[in-house]
């Protein structure tokens, strides 16, 4: 299964942007890389998700470099709420073609700071 | 459109009690996960049906949990003589289908208190 690493922890001013960064580099070429994020135990919310291009919507950004090896999550204008557990997962594809179950790892809890 | 309803949002059971917890997907979606977050730990996978299949349940204990999710009605986790360590919140997710595009999303979770 392709792994992910993020930072445990990060702070962010609320009002700016939060950049959350992942590292992939066993990603393969069919794998999705999502994003979800976990508030105060919580069920998890689902963010983001993208293949290899750039994606945004109303709550955030998913740029992924080139090599698709990294990516980084934008939260434009992070907020108090924004204070979560993070999640990069990558979403490895089995044999049949069809993707397996979302694996979580620690991910990075971000603190968005008065 | 309602998201993934879970109930009971608490349970309380004494040990050898069994437990049943319920999940209702999303409107048109027939695919369901079963996940575990023991206290200050992470989610764990436990079980993934499509309606009344069994499509990975690699991540079950082996003894005492079963899984189902039936035609009709919701998906059912259930735990038969539960123990203290069975203590955790349980959540679904449910998605559209089984591509690697297609988003799962989670209810709000059962916790399970075993006394």
């Amino acid at each position: 299964d392709a792994k992910t690493t993020q930072p445990p922890s990060m702070d962010c001013a609320e009002g700016r942007a939060a950049n959350l960064p992942c590292n992939h580099s066993t990603i393969s070429g069919n794998e999705y890389v999502y994003w979800y994020r976990q508030i105060h135990s919580q069920g998890p919310q689902y963010i983001i998700h993208g293949l290899k291009n750039n994606e945004t919507n109303e709550m955030a950004s998913l740029i992924i470099t080139e090599d698709r090896k990294s990516s980084t999550l934008i939260l434009p204008h992070a907020t108090l709420r924004d204070t979560a557990v993070y999640y990069c997962i990558v979403r490895v594809v089995g044999s049949s073609g069809s993707a397996r179950q979302l694996t979580f790892g620690s991910g990075t809890q971000l603190t968005v700071l008065p | 459109n309602a998201g993934v309803m879970q109930n009971p949002r608490h349970l309380v059971r004494r040990r050898g009690q069994e437990a049943r917890l319920r999940c209702s997907p999303m409107k048109g979606h027939s695919h369901v996960y079963w996940y575990r977050q023991l206290p200050e730990e992470g989610l764990k996978f436990m079980v993934y049906l499509q309606k009344e299949n069994i499509i990975d349940e690699s991540g079950m204990p082996k003894e005492r949990f079963s899984a189902e999710f039936p035609k009709e009605g919701p998906s059912i986790l259930r735990i038969q003589q539960v123990v203290r360590g069975d203590s955790a919140a349980y959540f679904c997710a449910s998605s559209l289908g089984r591509g690697s595009n297609t988003e799962a999303f989670f209810g709000q979770g059962t916790r399970l208190t075993v006394v």
